[in-house]
Parts: structure tokens; sequence; C-alpha cells
């Protein structure tokens, strides 16, 4: 089935450096994009999502962008701190008529004091 | 305002044994219902989604089934666990319809001996 995948999985970054996380679609019909942060023994929690009829989206120190072009989508996050240490997933909605959100495996970020 | 409870948190089964996990969530009506599989290391993987009582969607053949009675329980059983059940099983809830984000429960870590 479809799948979303990632370009790295993990990603050190030094603490008040911005941080990129990408993330690759295969579904170009897939209208709907959330990334996750979930840290260890926890479920993930929702940080952002963007629709397809956008490319950018900001949030608290975090911004989402959509390439439909080349379907990429990716997650920065503005000054990293040592609190956004975790595993962050893209998701996609690859139902017609329903939520049916699928993940991607996964970005470790780490932050280096 | 929306929560979802998950439990156990976590749970030791031996081969054959049946399995019963439970998910209600409290504060919405109608929600879309979701079960995620996790393996150590890995991504989400979808296993079923309802969009009402009564209505399972299964992602993946497999020795687990899953059941919602109620409009906001959401049950995940077998009837005999494998090892290969062992994960980390993450219950999920969003509004009704298409493109909403998903919110987690805690988890519960299944170790299947």
């Amino acid at each position: 089935g479809e799948s979303v995948g990632l370009h790295l999985p993990t990603l050190s970054v030094q603490e008040g450096d911005n941080s990129i996380i990408n993330c690759a679609y295969s579904n170009s019909a897939s209208d709907y994009f959330i990334w996750y942060k979930q840290e260890s023994g926890k479920g993930p929690q929702f940080i952002i999502d963007i629709r397809s009829n956008m490319d950018k989206r900001q949030g608290q120190r975090v911004t989402v962008l959509l390439n439909k072009t080349v379907k990429h989508l990716s997650l920065q996050i503005a000054a990293t701190q040592p609190g956004d240490s975790a595993v962050y997933f893209c998701a996609e909605n690859i139902g017609s008529s329903a939520s049916k959100i699928i993940f991607g495996s996964g970005t470790r970020l780490s932050i280096r004091p | 305002s929306q929560t979802i409870h998950q439990w156990p948190a976590t749970l030791v089964q031996p081969v054959g044994s049946p399995l019963s996990l439970e998910c209600t969530v409290e504060g919405t009506s109608n929600p879309n219902l979701y079960w995620y599989r996790q393996a150590a290391g890995r991504g989400l993987q979808l296993l079923f989604y309802s969009v009402g009582i009564g209505q399972i969607s299964s992602e993946v053949p497999q020795n687990l089934s899953a059941s919602r009675p109620q409009d906001r329980q959401f049950i995940l059983s077998s009837k005999k666990l494998l090892l290969s059940d062992s994960g980390f099983y993450l219950c999920a809830w969003s509004v009704f319809g298409r493109n909403s984000p998903l919110h987690f429960g805690n988890g519960t870590r299944l170790t299947v001996t």
C-alpha cells in the first residue's frame, strides 16, 4: 500500500539552531498532512497540520512546508530546545471518505548542548 | 475538553491467551476511532479504524479484531495471542469526517511471552 517515508532516521542539532525534518510521501491523492512528536513511552502528540491547498503553515516555533510537485513535506523547528528531543513522524490521510491516517517510520531528533 | 483513556498501561500475556484492550473517549460525540500498533523503534501501523458504532475497517489481516459497542468505546481483542503481537498499542480519536488530526492515548505496552 501507500506509505509515508522519511529521508533521515536520526538528526542531531545544536541547541538554539533550527531543525529541519523532511518527509516524502507517495500518495499523490493525499490532501491532508500532519506532524507528530513522540516522547519515549508516550503516545504521539499533534504538532501541526496542513491541507494540500496550502504550501506553508506556521505555528509556535514550528513551520510546515508542503511541496506537492515533488511530494515532499518538511517540519522546521526554530531555536531548538532540549525539550524538542523526541521522535517526529509525518502522517498523511489516504482515506477518501474518512480520516485514514498512515505514518512514516519517524526521525529521532537529538539536541547537542 | 476531550480526553481519551486507554488501559492497561502495560500487559504481559502468555502465547495463546486472549487479549482485550479498551479505549474510551470523553467530551465528544461520534468520533472516528483508531487502533495502531508500534514496534520498538518503528512507525505506527494502522490496524483498525471506525467511523461509527459497529463499523470497523481492518487494515492488516492478523489474529486481532476490533469492536465498537458504544459511540465512544473501542476495543481491541484477540482469541489467541502470538509472540509477534508484542508491541505498543495506541488508541486515537478524531473529529468525525475527513482531514482532522488524531489525538492519541498513552498506549498499552503488550509483551507476549
